[in-house]
């Protein structure tokens, strides 16, 4: 069963570094989504992507934050100069373009830690 | 804004009936949605339900619908150990995409 595949699984990094997060989406999806989860909160929307471009974003997603389609396959998240409140689980998800219920399948996440 | 809430822990014995409930306040929600996760694991999407509809069953998942009172279930029936994980609910309205998350039902289940 096709699946989203996220990389790493866990990434530490120090305040102020850069860290592109990457995600597989599923091959015949077109619409990629990034949520995050900070340890003990809510599943956070953080920005949708559609034919190359950002479809929708929240308040989040400042300019500390950045999306990508570099190939065919790739998805990357990038945060330009980490904090300390950046640490949280990325999720990547995927879905069918149209209509209906656009259910979206997320990838294992990956755990930044920023120290 | 948006709100969705669930209560954080439920607890039941191994074949019982399980029922994880959620209020939402977005009342032009399109649609409900039901994701579980269990730990180290990402979002597994379970079951979801449109708005025009009261009810949806998919095997031992049945979704009930209250939209007027902006209230959605999950009932597990037959509930098994590997049921035991955090269970999400989520909507979606309007002319968007983005998924509103719950708090999150952590489902504990007793052999």
């Amino acid at each position: 069963e096709p699946e989203v595949t996220q990389t790493p699984s866990h990434q530490v990094t120090q305040m102020g570094q850069e860290v592109i997060l990457r995600c597989v989406p599923i091959s015949n999806h077109l619409y990629f989504y990034w949520y995050r989860q900070i340890l003990g909160q809510k599943v956070e929307f953080l920005v949708s992507f559609y034919n190359n471009e950002i479809s929708e974003k929240s308040e989040i997603f400042d300019d500390q934050f950045s999306v990508e389609r570099p190939d065919g396959s790739n998805f990357t998240l990038k945060i330009r100069s980490t904090k300390l409140e950046d640490s949280a689980m990325y999720f990547c998800a995927s879905s069918d373009y149209g209509q209906g219920p656009h259910e979206q399948y997320f990838g294992p996440g990956t755990r930044l830690t920023v120290t | 804004g948006e709100d969705v809430e669930q209560s954080l822990f439920l607890s039941v014995r191994e074949g019982d009936s399980s029922v994880i409930n959620c209020t939402y306040t977005d009342s032009s929600s399109t649609y409900l949605y039901w994701y579980k996760q269990e730990p180290g694991a990402g979002l597994q999407l379970l079951t979801y339900i449109f708005s025009n509809m009261d009810m949806k069953q998919d095997q031992r998942l049945t979704v009930l619908l209250n939209k007027k009172d902006k209230h959605l279930s999950l009932r597990i029936a037959d509930t098994q150990t590997g049921d035991s994980a955090i269970y999400f609910c989520a909507e979606i309205g309007g002319a968007t995409n983005k998924l509103i998350f719950g708090t999150g039902t952590l489902l504990a289940v007793q052999p």
